[in-house]
């Protein structure tokens, strides 16, 4: 089936550094999204992007947080500077519609010491 | 407040067994729900989308939703092991640009 792909899988980096997690989303997708998952528990709602523009974001996406994907490269959660509380796994989706499935990439493990 | 209400938090079924699970919106806007389901250590996969009245069914897997209460269940059928996971409800509203996820539901299906 579809697949997303996140790069890196683990991120280790001091608190204060910045960090980008890239992904790249299925081919014909049009919604991207951003989610954050701590400890296994409740995917939190981060941010959608769509059409170059994030189109809903939570209380979650802080001033520190931004989201691009340039000439339909990588898109890109950038998070600067990076916060204690922002250790955890940040999933990336991407879908064909607004109502259309989701497909998850594999995460990537984000450790701020 | 959590605005995606899923319970019981944990299940545990024998294989064989019929599991249940139930999700509520708080949100009076919410009209699109979907049941993802995540093994550990994995990402979340869609399992089934309900976004009218009344009941679907794929194979083991049936959804019910009732848009008045803004409430939906999954049920699964002849349960088997590699059913245990995370179950996660998820609900959108007439966008779509914002989906909320519960807090899930842990399925254990004991052989």
């Amino acid at each position: 089936g579809p697949k997303v792909l996140q790069i890196p899988s683990h991120q280790i980096i001091d608190m204060g550094q910045m960090v980008t997690l890239n992904c790249d989303p299925v081919s014909n997708h049009l919604y991207f999204y951003w989610y954050k998952q701590i400890l296994g528990q409740q995917m939190e709602f981060l941010v959608n992007f769509y059409n170059g523009k994030v189109m809903e974001k939570s209380k979650l996406f802080k001033d520190q947080f931004s989201v691009e994907r340039p000439d339909g490269s990588y898109f890109t959660l950038k998070i600067q500077p990076t916060a204690l509380e922002d250790s955890a796994v940040y999933f990336c989706a991407s879908s064909s519609g607004a109502y259309a499935e989701q497909f998850f990439g594999p995460g990537t493990r984000l450790t701020v010491l | 407040q959590q605005k995606v209400q899923q319970s019981p938090e944990s299940l545990i079924v024998p294989e064989g067994g019929m599991a249940s699970l139930n999700c509520t919106s708080s949100d009076r806007n919410v009209d699109y729900f979907w049941w993802y389901r995540q093994h550990s250590g994995k990402s979340p996969k869609m399992l089934m989308s309900i976004f009218s009245n009344g009941e679907k069914e794929e194979g083991r897997f049936t959804v019910h939703l009732n848009k008045a209460s803004l409430h939906t269940s999954l049920h699964i059928r002849d349960s088997q092991p590699s059913d245990s996971a995370l179950y996660l409800c998820a609900a959108a509203d007439t966008n779509a640009y914002k989906v909320i996820f519960g807090k899930g539901t842990h399925l254990h299906v004991l052989p």
